[in-house]
Formats: C-alpha cells, structure tokens, sequence
C-alpha cells in the first residue's frame, strides 16, 4: 500500500517570492510521482509528474519538484510566485498493480498569494 | 475537444434519495475513476473501471456503484443518500489501465445530502 502525506495544509506566499511545497511518500513498490493542481472551483489539472529518469522534473506555469529517493519525498518549487498561483495543489502516488494505475492522493496544499 | 463532462454541476439531496452522477469522456480513454473530495483528506478513489465492462472497488466503495456499458461513459449511483456522502466528486479518466500516466479530471460535481 502506499501513502501520501503533505506536511503543510496552507502556505501563505507574497506575489514575487519563491514557495516549496513539501510532499513525502511512502510505497511498498516501484513509484511514480504527481503535482496536480486545483484552481478555485474547478477540477484537477496535471502540473509534472515523475515517472522515470532525471530527478528534476519541470512542469507548467514555472513549476519544478524533485524525486528523492532516500528522504521518499517529492518537493514542489517555484522561484517566484503571482497572484494566479493561488490554488490548491496536491501531491499523488502512483503503483501498478493487479488493479490497475491508481492514484492515491495527499490531503492538499492550500497556496495563498498575497500582493 | 470537451474532454470529461460530468452533471449535474450541483445538487442538494434530501437523506435516503437515490441519485445518479454523470461521467462522459470523449478521448476514448479505456480506464475511468471516481474520487470524492473531502477538506483535509484531499481525492479518494471510490470505484474505477479498467476498460469497458469491467469496475473495481477503490478505497471508499461504501453507499456506491458504477457501471460501464461503453467506452465513454461512467456513471455513479448513490442508492441510498446520506449525509456523510455531501462531498465533491470528481470524473477522471487515463489512456490505458495498464501503465501509469496522466489522469485527466473533470470538473466534479458539488454534492449536499441534507
């Protein structure tokens, strides 16, 4: 079984400064990593994922995270934010297994903007 | 392209009702999921579907069920209404049952059960 946990529920940012949004995992097996993110009021959309090869992965709109095996986290960063990065962001694991790819996600990260 | 569509957008229930929540994809996607979205315990897998005619419990089955007649469509059926069931669902869809990829979601269905 795997896990997801997402150490900070909010994270308030100023307009221009760099935010990280941390996110550690835990697998019985190989894992396969997600940034989703959730504009207000609407669904999910996909910000970078890790599936296999460099560790830093980059994705939409400034967006980075890296893979680190040994600490089993997956960081999300950006050097610096706007106001239209307020949203929700949700980190998500990803195994193989006799059902199929399923995503089990983490409780969320609420980013809030300030100008 | 419409993607995924679900209905109704919103919907309040009255405990006990049965309701039905609509999931159509038009990418031809094989594999299809319902999550629910609660504050704090972030999407929660209920049931998926790894190709037509096929469904699969996920984490919180309890109180649902799904059927997949088609390619496109994935509906979701409440039987019998409760309010631990007021939540936002989300639709979402990936190429393929058999490798990891992208989930694509659409954009969920706001539920009250009172």
């Amino acid at each position: 079984a795997q896990s997801v946990t997402q150490l900070d529920s909010q994270v308030p940012v100023f307009e221009e400064a760099p935010v990280e949004l941390r996110c550690n995992y835990s697998s019985s097996v190989s894992v396969y990593l997600f940034w989703y993110v959730q504009y207000p009021n609407q669904g999910l959309q996909l910000l970078l994922k890790y599936l296999s090869g460099s560790t830093l992965v980059k994705g939409i709109n400034g967006f980075e995270a890296e893979f680190n095996k040994s600490q089993t986290s997956f960081h999300l960063r950006k050097p610096s934010v706007h106001i239209s990065d307020t949203a929700e962001y949700f980190c998500a694991v990803s195994a193989m297994g006799a059902a199929g790819n399923k995503l089990t996600f983490g409780g969320g990260t609420r980013v809030l903007v300030k100008p | 392209i419409a993607g995924i569509t679900q209905a109704p957008t919103s919907q309040i229930l009255a405990a006990g009702r049965r309701m039905t929540l609509r999931c159509t994809q038009d990418m031809r996607h094989n594999a299809m999921y319902w999550y629910r979205q609660d504050l704090g315990l972030g999407l929660r897998l209920i049931h998926y579907s790894n190709t037509a005619g096929t469904t699969g419990k996920g984490e919180v089955p309890d109180g649902y069920s799904v059927s997949r007649a088609n390619t496109d469509d994935f509906p979701l059926t409440l039987a019998s209404a409760v309010p631990s069931q007021t939540s936002v669902y989300f639709c979402a869809s990936s190429v393929d049952a058999g490798r990891v990829d992208t989930q694509y979601f659409g954009p969920g269905t706001r539920l009250t059960v009172l």
